[in-house]
């Protein structure tokens, strides 16, 4: 059972359209990760949330940490090609747990 | 530039010979680790070491050894691989546990026959 549940597991959308992932758990974190991975590669962080709904953005990409501290969300809007990857959550409390990740296509 | 750097890419081997991975990190990082990632159960970690000598297991350590006898070196050892072992691998540092970004290496993509 993973610590980290994402939602969906796979999104494929046409380029210009918005998008968003769900990152859940029944666990509380002090601080929330989100990475991106492209294919041949591994994992790059994107952003670290730390503070209960806090919201953070970073070009066309939103994130926010739940209030509770317990789940997140990556909105992104316009999606472009480049968006491409597999996006994964990471939560900190003792040591960091991996969600199993959400695979976007954005279609050009 | 700031790397993690992994070796080899890919890796073909058979059942029972012994393998090593080689890990290096070149930020003066004290905290590295190796994760495992399986489709449909991201990444696990086998191992971590939290600095020189230091080393702890994660949550799926079985069938695998690691050292860290200097800072910036953090090998795999499989000992006896076997096919359930065959999956991407990937060795990460950061400043310390909890303590800014992980830095991840490219993966090495093992195949146990």
């Amino acid at each position: 059972t993973q610590l980290l549940e994402q939602s969906p597991q796979f999104l494929s959308i046409q380029e210009g359209e918005n998008l968003t992932v769900y990152c859940n758990s029944s666990s509380v974190f002090s601080s929330l990760q989100w990475y991106r991975q492209e294919p041949g590669e591994g994992p790059v962080l994107l952003v670290t949330v730390v503070t209960g709904g806090e919201v953070k953005k970073l070009k066309r990409l939103t994130f926010q940490f739940g209030d509770a501290r317990k789940d997140s969300s990556l909105h992104i809007t316009a999606a472009q090609p480049g968006d491409t990857g597999l996006y994964l959550c990471a939560g900190f409390d003792y040591k960091l747990s991996f969600g199993a990740g959400t695979t976007v296509t954005v279609r050009a | 530039e700031a790397q993690v750097t992994q070796n080899p890419r890919y890796l073909i081997t058979v059942t029972g010979k012994k393998l090593t991975v080689t890990c290096s990190q070149n930020m003066n990082h004290e905290y590295m680790s190796w994760y495992r990632q399986d489709p449909g159960l991201g990444l696990r970690q086998i191992y971590y070491s939290m600095n020189v000598e230091v080393t702890d297991k994660g949550d799926v350590p079985e069938g695998y050894k690691v050292s860290r006898k200097e800072k910036r070196n953090f090998p795999l050892i499989l000992e006896s691989p076997s096919p359930n072992q065959t999956s991407l691998y990937f060795c990460a540092s950061s400043l310390g546990q909890g303590r800014g970004p992980l830095h991840f290496g490219n993966g090495t993509r093992l195949t146990v026959t």
